[in-house]
């Protein structure tokens, strides 16, 4: 079965860093474009960054753009999410996701992670 | 940035009945649109791309229909296990990949 894993969240205080990890297993993670999408609890589904399967092209929502880098390591199968100056809105279930390309669905997801910015 | 709206927010229908859940895109996003289920405590799950392709291993109760701005996802015959969050997404104005703010399926 194909498999996302992330790790890394927690709570963190507002102005603070952290940065997610994502594994993936059992399927071509170097043929995919990944992305991470978050949910507030209880809220909808928010696309937050993407990057194609080679690491050379990456894309931010605005409200991340400039404090969060997203990156990947293809040969660790590893989608990372490094999030800097962290707000309480930024507070969340962060899930790693998968594509097969621009003009395809997420088909595959990790299981989230929470994130909470907090004093 | 392309808004996608759904309706109704929430839909009370009895097991065995038909549900019928709508999205509208602000813009058209030809057939690139999908649909997603979730459940308390999981990931959402691929149902519907394409518009109306079913992912392998989804029953044949689940259907999806439309084009250009105005979407259907219909659940004949709802089974107990059919009760959850759904979600419709575009991926037709990509990067900034948009979501419904997900229509709410309950047990009336």
């Amino acid at each position: 079965e194909v498999q996302l894993m992330e790790t890394g969240g927690g709570l963190v205080q507002p102005g603070g860093s952290l940065r997610l990890s994502c594994v993936a297993s059992r399927f071509t993670f170097t043929s995919y474009w990944m992305c991470w999408v978050r949910q507030v609890p209880g809220k909808g589904l928010v696309w937050v960054s993407r990057i194609n399967p080679d690491g050379s092209f990456t894309s931010y929502a605005d409200s991340v753009k400039g404090r969060f880098t997203i990156s990947r390591d293809n040969a660790k199968n590893t989608l990372y999410l490094q999030m800097n100056s962290l707000r309480a809105e930024d507070t969340a279930v962060y899930y790693c996701v998968g594509g097969s390309g621009n003009y395809y669905p997420f088909d595959v997801w990790g299981q989230g992670i929470l994130v909470t910015v907090s004093s | 940035e392309v808004v996608m709206t759904q309706s109704p927010a929430t839909l009370s229908v009895s097991p065995g009945e038909r549900a019928t859940l709508s999205c509208r895109a602000s813009q058209s996003v030809s057939i690139n649109l999908a649909w997603y289920q979730q459940k308390p405590g999981q990931a959402p799950r691929l149902l519907i791309y394409d518009a109306s392709t079913r992912v392998t291993g989804i029953p044949a109760r689940f259907s999806g229909s439309g084009s250009g701005t105005e979407f259907t996802l219909t659940i004949s015959s709802l089974q107990s296990e059919d009760f959850a969050l759904y979600f419709c997404q575009q991926y037709n104005h990509w990067p900034t990949y948009t979501f419904g703010q997900g229509t709410k399926l309950e047990i009336k």
